[in-house]
């Protein structure tokens, strides 16, 4: 089974300051690694995704995430962030060679970015 | 593009009521699933199905019961609505995991309330 631990329920970062959003996550096999957005009322849209080879990963609106498997993380960078950035950033993990795509997603971290 | 629709972005309904959530999607995804989101607790499955009239339990499926009669459709049943099941309901769809990397595409919500 998979867990995943987003330790910041928010954040709040002034605009144009540089953001990192934690992600940890535990499993027993090896993993795909996820980070989803939703904007206000929304629904949730993927941002960018790990599935093998570099271990950087670069997704939509500027954001980057780094995959670490020593430490078992999946932290989400963003440079210099903007007021439409604002919104809550979910992780999620999933197990490689599962039968389904069953995602198990962190308790989310809300970005609050202030002028 | 590809959608995901949820026929009621809003609902109030009482307590002992029975409640349908509709949801639709237009990729000809095997895979559909419904997750509940709360303050606090991030996303949390309900149930999924990978394939027509087939289902298994999430990780909370008490209370809840579904019907996949058709592929594009899934539906979430609240037999005997309660107070506790208030809440922002997603749904979502992916492709077979040996065809995809496991990206799931949302809904943007039903928010129910149950009085």
């Amino acid at each position: 089974a998979q867990s995943v631990t987003q330790l910041d329920s928010q954040v709040p970062v002034f605009e144009e300051a540089p953001v990192e959003l934690r992600c940890n996550y535990s499993s027993s096999v090896s993993v795909y690694l996820f980070w989803y957005v939703q904007y206000p009322n929304q629904g949730l849209q993927l941002l960018l995704k790990y599935l093998s080879g570099s271990t950087l990963v670069k997704g939509i609106n500027g954001f980057e995430a780094e995959f670490n498997k020593s430490q078992t993380s999946f932290h989400l960078r963003k440079p210099s962030v903007h007021i439409s950035d604002t919104a809550e950033y979910f992780c999620a993990v999933r197990g490689r060679g599962g039968a389904t795509n069953k995602l198990i997603f962190g308790t989310g971290t809300l970005l609050a970015v202030q002028p | 593009d590809v959608k995901v629709t949820q026929s009621s972005r809003y609902l109030v309904k009482r307590t002992g009521e029975k409640v349908f959530l509709e949801c639709v999607q237009d990729m000809d995804h095997e895979n559909m699933f419904w997750y509940r989101q709360d303050p606090g607790l991030g996303l949390r499955l309900i149930y999924f199905s990978y394939d027509v009239k087939m289902k298994e339990k999430g990780d909370i499926p008490e209370g809840y019961s579904v019907s996949r009669e058709k592929k594009e459709r899934f539906s979430l049943i609240l037999e005997s609505a309660s107070t506790n099941q208030t809440s922002m309901y997603l749904c979502a769809s992916s492709s077979l995991p040996g065809g995809s990397n496991g990206e799931l595409f949302f809904g943007e919500g039903s928010r129910l309330t149950v009085l």
